[in-house]
């Protein structure tokens, strides 16, 4: 009866490869994000969708692409993946009305050698 | 943009003791939230205070505002080794929480 629930939990992955992470959240929330954290534990938002329809997208390179087939789903794919890409990637979902608070997943540990 | 500060970035007490943790920010905000991050975990919501109210209470939390001094803190009262996480504010921008911008997070030790 996971929430939001995030898959894969680790990704091992050499560099220049291509990987998804897929996200799915049973609250029937309207809005779901990715976040990205460092290793300084710094979080920052890279994407939001509100009902499949993009609505913020940070200075993130054009090789990270978001998609979302349906308003419970929100995967990320990675092209071409680099060094500086490994981190903790976040979903979140959010009943997105004012005030309203964030529902995490539990990340996916990316480590790209 | 960063938006957020937490303060101090890292706090060791012992069991039963308060833990104080601060958080300035920047621009007008109209709520302020706290979140708990447990190691290897996501980040949980705590508790969330709006621009208009000075302090707001749930359980041992303690969450007040200033919007004078773009400040608020987060008190945890007669700590437990549970409360062992980083501690994160996180205030809306774009006039509600359609993105939330976080701090960098105290990272509290409540030792047994």
């Amino acid at each position: 009866d996971t929430a939001v629930s995030q898959t894969p939990k680790y990704l091992v992955t050499q560099m220049g490869n291509d990987k998804s992470i897929k996200c799915e959240q049973n609250l029937g929330h309207d809005t779901m994000y990715w976040y990205k954290q460092d290793s300084k534990k710094f979080l920052k938002i890279m994407f939001s969708y509100n009902n499949k329809e993009l609505i913020i997208n940070e200075t993130v390179p054009n090789r990270f692409s978001p998609k979302s087939p349906d308003k419970a789903h929100l995967n990320l794919h990675i092209n071409s993946l680099e060094l500086g890409d490994s981190a903790v990637y976040f979903c979140a979902s959010s009943p997105g009305l004012r005030d309203s608070p964030l529902h995490f997943g539990n990340g996916t540990r990316l480590t790209v050698t | 943009s960063q938006q957020g500060e937490e303060d101090p970035q890292a706090l060791s007490i012992q069991e039963g003791e308060n833990a104080t943790m601060n958080c300035s920010y920047k621009t007008s905000i109209n709520n302020l939230q706290w979140y708990r991050q447990n190691s290897g975990r996501g980040l949980v919501h705590l508790i969330l205070i709006r621009s208009n109210e000075r302090e707001k209470h749930s359980g041992r939390l303690r969450v007040t505002l200033d919007t004078s001094k773009k400040s608020s803190s987060l008190l945890i009262t007669a700590s437990r080794a549970a409360d062992t996480a980083s501690y994160f504010c996180a205030t809306p921008t774009q006039g509600g929480s359609e993105k939330l911008v976080f701090g960098k997070g105290t990272k509290l030790t409540v030792n047994p």
